[in-house]
């Protein structure tokens, strides 16, 4: 079964750190590429940002609103995913999920989610 | 940045309704425009893709339309279990999804 499951959620203070990860199963990891996106409470879908696969040089990109606080990176030999959290705001509080970046024919979607992993930034 | 916009924010209809939601780019993403439903507490569902592909496994009661700037998802007979939010996402530079839309029960 194919199946991604985040980790690593919780109660963090404002300006702290955290560290999110996500365990891939069923697939080949290292053929996707991988995105975070988050869903502050009552609000929509937010993208985070994606690694590439090996083929693409494990190239990462971000969401311009996170001004280089969250990196994402990973490790095709244990089939994770993480994402490095600094400089926690309020408004970094959230569920993160982590999903499957497929493609066809040049086009590019998110076909397996995770169940997601709750962040509250709060004192 | 691409944004996007959606229209209506929230509807409601019954059950065996037509249901049209539109979406709309801030530039011309050719057909890169993709759907995902999402009921509450759950993480999002892949839909459509390319503008009008569907999903293996997705009713064909859903479908997609539209290029360029101006998308459309239509579900033609609402059925209970198409009560959710449904988001479209552009692909054509990284992602970005639209605010969502709303449909719940009349």
């Amino acid at each position: 079964e194919v199946q991604l499951v985040e980790s690593g959620g919780g109660l963090v203070q404002p300006g702290g750190s955290l560290r999110l990860s996500c365990a891939a199963s069923g697939f080949t990891f290292s053929d996707h590429y991988m995105d975070w996106v988050r869903q502050a409470p009552g609000k929509g879908l937010e993208w985070v940002g994606r690694t590439r696969n090996k083929a693409n040089s494990y190239t990462t990109e971000y969401a311009a609103s996170l001004k280089g606080r969250f990196t994402i990176s990973r490790d095709d030999s244990k089939n994770s995913l993480d994402l490095q959290m600094n400089s926690l705001k309020t408004e970094d509080t959230a569920v993160y999920y982590c999903a499957r970046v497929h493609s066809s024919s040049g086009y590019y979607y998110m076909d397996v989610w995770g169940k997601g992993t709750t962040v509250t930034v709060s004192s | 940045d691409i944004q996007m916009t959606q229209s209506p924010s929230s509807l409601s209809a019954s059950v065996g309704d037509r249901v049209t939601i539109t979406c709309r780019a801030s530039q011309s993403i050719s057909s890169y425009l993709n759907w995902y439903q999402q009921k509450p507490g759950k993480a999002p569902k892949f839909l459509i893709y390319a503008a009008s592909s569907l999903q293996t496994g997705v009713p064909s009661r859903f479908s997609g339309s539209g290029s360029g700037t101006d998308f459309t998802l239509t579900i033609s007979s609402l059925q209970p279990e198409d009560f959710a939010t449904y988001y479209c996402q552009q692909s054509y530079s990284l992602f970005t999804f639209g605010p969502g839309t709303k449909v719940d029960i009349k």
